[in-house]
């Protein structure tokens, strides 16, 4: 009864691979996030989106592509990654409400070699 | 610009004494502020939070303090136990919409048997 959950867990691929991270909430949540979690543990995010619209768009490289199929779903699509793309990918969830806390899956350690 | 900070990067301290938390924001329009536990290898875990009205909100062993005109938060665990060592993360978000939380750098408690 996983609440928020993405895969893969880890993923390991080369320099200018184009890879994808899943994630999928049963919580019933309308908005969900995707935040960054770099070398120096800063957890940052990225994107937002609420019922398949993006509402936040953070400085990040046009490489990333987010999609939502549906409310459920956001999808991380990431094209020539680079080194510098190492770090821990979580996807978030949270009902678009005042005041509403967001809940995380585990995460995604993404190296590239 | 962290503009969430968490200064102690760790803290140690024995079953059954308090914990205190602390973390400082630099922007006055932050008007949530939400706590985080993160064991490794997981994701974040909503803990608790408190909204800018408020001074003080308590669930159970965990209370969560606000000095808005120091900018200053803390956490009290009281009393501590082996389980809550974690790495605590402070977030808050600014204008009542939780969509965009700021991160601090987190700190690792450590609870000694």
């Amino acid at each position: 009864d996983t609440a928020v959950s993405q895969t893969p867990k880890y993923l390991v691929t080369q320099m200018g691979n184009d890879k994808s991270i899943k994630c999928e909430q049963n919580l019933g949540h309308d908005t969900m996030y995707w935040y960054k979690q770099d070398s120096k543990k800063f957890l940052k995010i990225m994107f937002s989106y609420n019922n398949k619209e993006l509402i936040i768009n953070e400085t990040v490289p046009n490489r990333f592509s987010p999609k939502s199929p549906d409310k459920a779903h956001l999808n991380l699509h990431i094209n020539s990654l680079e080194l510098g793309d190492s770090a821990v990918y979580f996807c978030a969830s949270s009902q678009r409400h005042f005041n509403q806390p967001q809940h995380f899956g585990d995460g995604t350690r993404l190296s590239i070699l | 610009d962290q503009q969430v900070k968490q200064n102690s990067p760790s803290l140690s301290v024995q079953e059954g004494r308090i914990s205190i938390l602390n973390c400082d924001y630099t922007n006055s329009m932050f008007d949530y502020f939400l706590w985080y536990k993160k064991y490794p290898a997981e994701g974040p875990t909503f803990l608790i939070s408190i909204s800018s009205i408020k001074d003080k909100n308590e669930d159970g062993r965990f209370t969560v303090f606000l000095n808005k005109s120091a900018k200053h938060l803390s956490l009290h665990i009281v009393p501590s136990q082996p389980g809550d060592s974690a790495v605590y993360f402070c977030a808050a978000s600014a204008q009542g919409g939780s969509e965009k939380l700021v991160f601090g750098k987190g700190m690792k408690l450590t609870v000694n048997p």
